[in-house]
Order: C-alpha cells, then sequence, then structure tokens
C-alpha cells in the first residue's frame, strides 16, 4: 500500500534553518510528484513546492523563494524539504504529499513533522 | 494567483441533517478540484477529486459537483464522525490554493 512516513518533530532557533524528509514505499517513486505544504497552527493549509520526482525540477510558492529547497534520493525513495532563516511564522505541521496529475493530485500524504521555532 | 473562498466558515448542524459547503475561485479552473477532511492532528484526507470523483472507499454520502469557479461539497445523511474540518484545494495549472476551511460541528 502507498505509505509517505515523515521525519520527526523538530524545535528550532530563529534564524536556523530545518530538513525534513518523505520516505515513500507501495509505488514508483520516480513517476509521482512530491509536494509539500504546512499547516500553522488554527489555519488552512499552504502550498510550498513541488518536486518531479524523476527528472529533480522543482516549483517552489512565491513568498518562499530564497529559502526553501527540494531534493529528492530516488535511491531512497525519499524526498527533503529544507527551509532556511527559520523565525516564528514558521512554526507549523509540515506534510508531504503525492501526485502531479489527475487522479492522482494530492491523493496520499504523510503523518506531517511538527516545526517549531522558538527562542 | 487562484483565491479560493470557501463558505460557510462554520456549520451546525444535526445527525442525519443533509449540508453544502461551498468553494469559489477567482478564476476559472475547470474541474481541477479536491475536497478534503481533517480531523485534529491529521493530515487532510481526500473525499473527492477532479470535482466530483468520489475517492475509493469514501462513503457515498459525500458527493461534489461544479466545474469553473464554482463548486460544492455535499454530505447527504450526516453521520457522527463526519463532524469536523472540510476544505477544498484547486490544483489548476501548477498553481495550487486552499479554501479557509469549514468546520462542522453537532448542532
Amino acid at each position: 500500500q502507498v505509505q509517505l512516513v515523515q521525519s520527526g518533530a523538530e524545535v528550532k532557533k530563529p534564524g536556523a534553518s530545518v530538513k525534513l524528509s518523505c520516505k515513500a514505499s507501495g509505488y514508483t517513486f520516480t513517476v509521482y510528484a512530491i509536494h509539500w505544504v504546512r499547516q500553522a497552527p488554527g489555519q488552512r493549509p499552504e502550498w510550498m513546492g513541488w518536486i518531479n520526482s524523476a527528472t529533480g525540477n522543482t516549483k517552489y510558492a512565491q513568498d518562499l523563494q530564497g529559502r526553501i529547497t527540494i531534493t529528492r534520493d530516488t535511491s531512497a525513495t525519499t524526498g527533503y524539504m529544507e527551509l532556511s532563516s527559520l523565525t516564528s511564522e514558521d512554526t507549523a505541521v509540515y506534510y508531504c504529499a503525492r501526485g502531479n496529475w489527475e487522479p492522482y493530485y494530492f491523493d496520499y500524504w504523510g503523518q506531517g513533522t511538527l516545526v517549531t521555532v522558538s527562542s | 494567483d487562484i483565491q479560493m473562498t470557501q463558505s460557510p466558515s462554520s456549520l451546525s448542524a444535526s445527525v442525519g441533517d443533509r449540508v453544502t459547503i461551498t468553494c469559489r475561485a477567482s478564476q476559472g479552473i475547470r474541474n481541477d478540484l479536491g475536497w478534503y477532511q481533517q480531523k485534529p492532528g491529521k493530515a487532510p484526507k481526500r473525499l473527492i477529486y477532479a470535482a466530483s470523483s468520489l475517492q475509493s472507499g469514501v462513503p457515498s454520502r459525500f458527493s461534489g459537483s461544479g466545474s469553473g469557479t464554482e463548486f460544492t461539497l455535499t454530505i447527504s445523511s450526516l453521520q457522527p464522525e463526519d463532524f469536523t474540518t472540510y476544505y477544498c484545494l484547486q490544483y489548476h495549472n501548477e498553481s495550487y490554493t486552499f479554501g479557509q476551511g469549514t468546520k462542522l460541528e453537532i448542532k
């Protein structure tokens, strides 16, 4: 069965960086894109960016450009999201999700990783 | 960017009621829209894709309709486990935006 398993919770200080992972299983990794979405407490989810798992091509949300890097390791069937220059506004649950064409858009999600940014 | 306006933001209803949630897009998005259910502390779960296609394993009391700029999610007969939060997500032309969410509460 399709599974996306994310890395564990992180606590970071302002100005630091965080790198999260998303381990995929149960499907051919390079066929489907991986998206990253975050959700601050009590807020709607916010799309952050995605990676074409086959080519490594990426697209990022405009307001995160320059701070976000999404990569993947095809041999490990794992996607990664690194966010730098963290502030308290980056405190959120971060999710990875699969898919970039019908009927597979955002069909499977990871369990989420809580990132807390606090001095 | 495409904006999604979801309404209502909250809704009180009873078990067995029929409810409808609406999302309006700021520009036409064909049928590039999904509906998600999110329970506290959990990832969103897809209910509907391509505006009106039911995700495998999702009960048939959930249905979606619409195209262009106006979309609806209908729950035909609310069950106790349906009282949670719902989001729409548009994915038109490599742009991805969620609605503000609708919190469904027991009356």
